[in-house]
């Protein structure tokens, strides 16, 4: 799998948008990019995931880079309660060849102040 | 639809112990992983079962195990606990290596 970088911590206004960086130089073609987030001492949340086409959906909106080495997920108007680590993770689809995992790097803090 | 439920919320065992933990997927999923959350550490990926057969485990020893039942739940087992074993224990289930969707955990405390 695919090595991500991101920003350890990040602030965002109230009701602004927030925009999660992700960077993935050496994603490969048939690699997808995930995004996870962790309220504190909860389990991940899935929130979108996306190969090279924009997506969007009722949480987030996920930008991918045509060259596909870096992606950013935005959160159009940030609460209080999207305070959370948001995670990248670039995985093939199925990983059923790959070991299934998930491997959690060690994500961006977002802290979303009124 | 009901998401991934884990049994129990909070468990304290003493060191030597043995601790179970119980994970029941979503309906229709048939793969079920378990990562690891240690204070101040990432998540690190312990097991994946599906179809009732384990299918990958990550580099943690022998006395973790776990198996999957018939309708596929899971069980983790950790003998001998030690105190670096007090953890946030998270389960997730899939369809086919489809997205993860992750329970609310057990805390693991090791006295």
């Amino acid at each position: 799998d695919a090595k991500t970088t991101q920003p350890p911590s990040m602030d965002c206004a109230e009701g602004r948008a927030a925009n999660l960086p992700c960077n993935h130089s050496t994603i490969s073609g048939n690699e997808y990019v995930y995004w996870y987030r962790q309220i504190h001492s909860q389990g991940p949340q899935y929130i979108i995931h996306g190969l090279k086409n924009n997506e969007t959906n009722e949480m987030a909106s996920l930008i991918i880079t045509e060259d596909r080495k870096s992606s950013t997920l935005i959160l159009p108007h940030a609460t209080l309660r999207d305070t959370a680590v948001y995670y990248c993770i670039v995985r093939v689809r199925h990983g059923y060849n790959q070991g299934g995992k998930l491997i959690f790097g060690q994500g961006t803090e977002l802290s979303v102040k009124p | 639809e009901a998401g991934v439920t884990q049994s129990p919320t909070h468990l304290i065992k003493t060191r030597g112990q043995q601790a179970t933990l119980r994970c029941s997927p979503i309906s229709g999923h048939t793969s079920v992983y378990w990562y690891q959350q240690a204070l101040g550490l990432g998540l690190q990926f312990l097991l994946w079962y599906d179809e009732g057969e384990e299918r990958n485990r990550g580099n943690f020893p022998p006395r973790f195990s776990g198996r999957q039942f018939p309708n596929y739940s899971s069980e983790l087992n950790v003998n001998a606990l030690e105190l670096e074993d007090s953890a946030l224990y998270l389960c997730a289930s899939s369809s086919w290596g489809n997205e993860q969707f992750f329970g609310p955990g057990t805390r693991l405390t090791v006295l």
